[in-house]
């Protein structure tokens, strides 16, 4: 089945710096990719929805400008987490589909902590 | 509102046993739903999903789910269950009227098969 990379898979990072994350599609091109945040014993929250070669949407309240979106070719998207802060941990997960098929495949998750 | 609700935080089977992993879900027109599983600390993996057709849905690792449109449920269920079988488990639905993609995520049933 489809392969979607994430990393790093674990960061922990200092209030105030920037941290990148990559979500990778490795044997398919992924014209749509998502990005989800999930909280302990929580649900996934969708945060926003990358298309390649243009602008990422955002769920309502989520901040654009903090949470940095660049989805510059078919197979990757990286999300951007800048001047992070304690609230910022979470487990971030991204998500990729195909064209022509509905399912979602996730990559494993990356574990971000800010102290 | 569009919503999708697991109504157990927690589901206990012992091994050999059937299980049954409850989703219903509110939404306008005919949705497209999935479930999913999450291991810890990993990102979601795809079961099953359901698009059209027949009720009874067959997916991976001998999972299979009913969709009922009376009753707007879409229950996970396994004949036998297996230790392995022990994870997180995520119903999730796709409204046709909604923004193409998105998904709307239920809370997780955490499936616990004992010994």
């Amino acid at each position: 089945g489809a392969v979607v990379s994430q990393h790093p898979s674990r960061v922990i990072c200092k209030s105030g710096t920037s941290v990148k994350i990559e979500c990778r599609s490795l044997d398919f091109q992924a014209t749509t990719m998502f990005w989800y945040r999930q909280f302990p014993k929580q649900s996934l929250m969708l945060m926003a929805t990358s298309n390649e070669g243009s602008k990422a949407t955002y769920e309502q309240g989520v901040e654009k400008d903090k949470f940095l979106i660049n989805h510059a070719s078919l197979t990757l998207s990286t999300l951007t987490v800048t001047s992070a802060h304690p609230e910022d941990s979470s487990f971030y997960i991204c998500s990729a589909r195909h064209s022509w098929d509905e399912k979602l495949f996730f990559g494993s998750g990356t574990q971000l902590s800010v102290l | 509102a569009q919503s999708v609700a697991q109504p157990e935080d927690q589901v206990n089977v012992a091994e050999g046993n059937p299980l049954t992993v409850k989703c219903t879900y509110s939404v306008s027109g005919n949705p497209y739903l999935f479930w999913y599983v999450q291991y810890p600390n990993r990102g979601l993996q795809f079961l099953l999903k359901y698009i059209t057709g027949d009720n009874l849905v067959k997916g991976s690792y001998g999972f299979e789910a009913e969709f009922n449109k009376s009753q707007t449920s879409f229950h996970l269920k396994k004949p036998s269950a297996l230790v392995s079988d022990s994870a997180l488990y995520f119903c999730a639905v796709r409204p046709l009227s909604g923004g193409y993609n998105k998904l709307i995520f239920g809370a997780g049933t955490r499936l616990a098969v004992h010994p």
